[in-house]
């Protein structure tokens, strides 16, 4: 059974500064990988997908990494904003099974102007 | 373009009491459609999917229902509320079962 696994649960860091944010998974069979962002009270808002084949996609000032060997993903952001404040969300899609999405429980970012 | 629409946007409700929310998808034809639950410190959790009409997959034993009773409709019922029930729910829509899935704005259901 596919679990995801994201640390730290909170980040905080000073407006400018490049960030990294941490997402695991426990099985390495995974066809494809989400990075979602969701602001208080609201839905989730896709931001990037990588695929099983793929190393990492980027838009704009995002750039999310794919290792399946390690089990690892990361989301790059570059240059942060204080509008980046949010939870960022991964959720793997595994080739077996029947769960479409598994999530972590999220990474809740602050960007201090 | 693609829209998915959920109301209501909030929702209090006594323990015991019967519950629907509605999902709706505009500009696309034969979605797979999502109902997710994320409680405070648990994360999102899917509740139940469906890839066709009439067809609804269950992920958790629980104390709630959904149907799709048209293409882009999709449906979230109990017939008695508990507590544990309170959440954030949001449905969500994909072209294929693995693909991209666009969430919609969610309904706040908390059970008194």
């Amino acid at each position: 059974k596919q679990e995801v696994t994201q640390i730290p649960a909170a980040l905080s860091v000073p407006e400018g500064e490049n960030l990294v944010l941490n997402c695991s998974f426990t099985d390495s069979a995974i066809y494809n990988l989400q990075w979602f962002r969701q602001d208080p009270g609201k839905g989730l808002t896709s931001l990037l997908l990588i695929q099983s084949s793929q190393r990492e996609q980027t838009s704009g000032r995002l750039n999310a990494s794919l290792d399946k060997s390690s089990g690892r993903s990361t989301l790059y952001i570059a240059a942060s904003q204080p509008g980046d404040s949010a939870t960022y969300l991964c959720a793997a899609t595994t080739t077996q099974g029947n769960t479409p999405l598994v999530f972590g429980k999220g990474t809740r970012l602050s960007v201090i102007a | 373009s693609q829209t998915i629409h959920q109301w209501p946007a909030t929702l209090v409700q006594p323990v015991g009491s019967p519950l629907s929310l509605e999902c709706t998808v505009e500009g696309t034809s034969n979605p797979n459609l999502y109902w997710y639950r994320q409680a405070a410190g648990r994360g999102l959790q899917l509740l139940f999917y469906s890839v066709g009409i009439g067809q609804i997959s269950s992920e958790v034993p629980q104390n709630l229902s959904a149907s799709r009773p048209q293409d882009r409709q999709f449906i979230l019922s109990s017939k008695k509320l508990l507590l544990s029930d309170s959440g954030f729910y949001l449905c969500a829509w994909s072209v294929q079962n693995l693909d991209t899935q666009y969430f919609g704005p969610g309904t706040r259901l908390t059970v008194l």
